[in-house]
């Protein structure tokens, strides 16, 4: 079992839809959790942080950590075309020296 | 402030060459990863660096791989006889480290091998 996991996708969405992305994770001590976004032939940017069990908003997008599910997931509302991209969700277990460990990503097309 | 640079941005070698990579971290980061990208795949993690600790290793794909970091700042990986299979983008990422875990990244350094 791979220590973060993500479905590749494609995730396909109508333009003004929600997107709903998931990244499940295997180590419960994991602390820290992350959203990036990938776009075609750019370097990762964050999109969102997050440490606490529950929702944390910042416009258009929400991340939701369920510790004792070990699921972390992202929601976009009003998806805009400009959200086409890979969005990559990244773990640290304080334990392992903090390193970060990341999942292979999920593609998102979001259709005009 | 600056944000994390990367040099060269592209890099065409041939076969059997030897290549330096450089990334300058922000300033007053502790902890400094690279990471390469094959076309249309996740992050590979190669090195990490985390203060005066020893580095985390494990994701060197052979030992023709290499990096250091001088005075915990500038870091350089180095690849030895490269070879065409070594062509992908290498991603240099620092963070405050301390438990202020976001990464932010460079720009990455595009490498060709023929």
């Amino acid at each position: 079992q791979k220590e973060v996991e993500q479905n590749s996708g494609p995730l396909s969405v109508p333009e003004g839809a929600i997107a709903s992305l998931n990244c499940t994770y295997s180590d419960r001590g994991s602390q820290s959790f992350f959203w990036y976004r990938q776009y075609s032939g750019k370097s990762p940017e964050l999109i969102m942080s997050i440490y606490s069990n529950g929702d944390k908003e910042d416009g258009r997008f929400t991340a939701q950590l369920n510790k004792a599910s070990q699921y972390v997931s992202l929601l976009i509302r009003d998806s805009q075309p400009s959200d086409s991209a890979t969005y990559l969700c990244a773990v640290i277990n304080a334990g392992n020296n903090r390193k970060l460990i990341w999942g292979l990503g999920t593609s998102l097309a979001v259709n005009p | 402030g600056a944000g994390v640079s990367q040099s060269p941005s592209n890099k065409v070698t041939e076969k059997g060459k030897d290549v330096e990579l450089r990334c300058d971290p922000i300033s007053g980061h502790t902890a400094l990863y690279w990471y390469r990208q094959s076309l249309g795949q996740g992050l590979e993690f190669l090195i990490y660096f985390q203060g005066n600790s020893a580095p985390d290793k494990s994701g060197l794909p052979s030992d023709r791989f290499s990096a250091e970091r001088t005075g915990g700042s500038v870091s350089t990986l180095t690849i030895q006889r490269t070879q065409q299979e070594d062509s992908a983008v290498y991603l240099c990422a620092s963070s405050f480290g301390q438990g202020l875990d976001t990464q932010y990244f460079g720009p990455g350094t595009r490498l060709t091998v023929l």
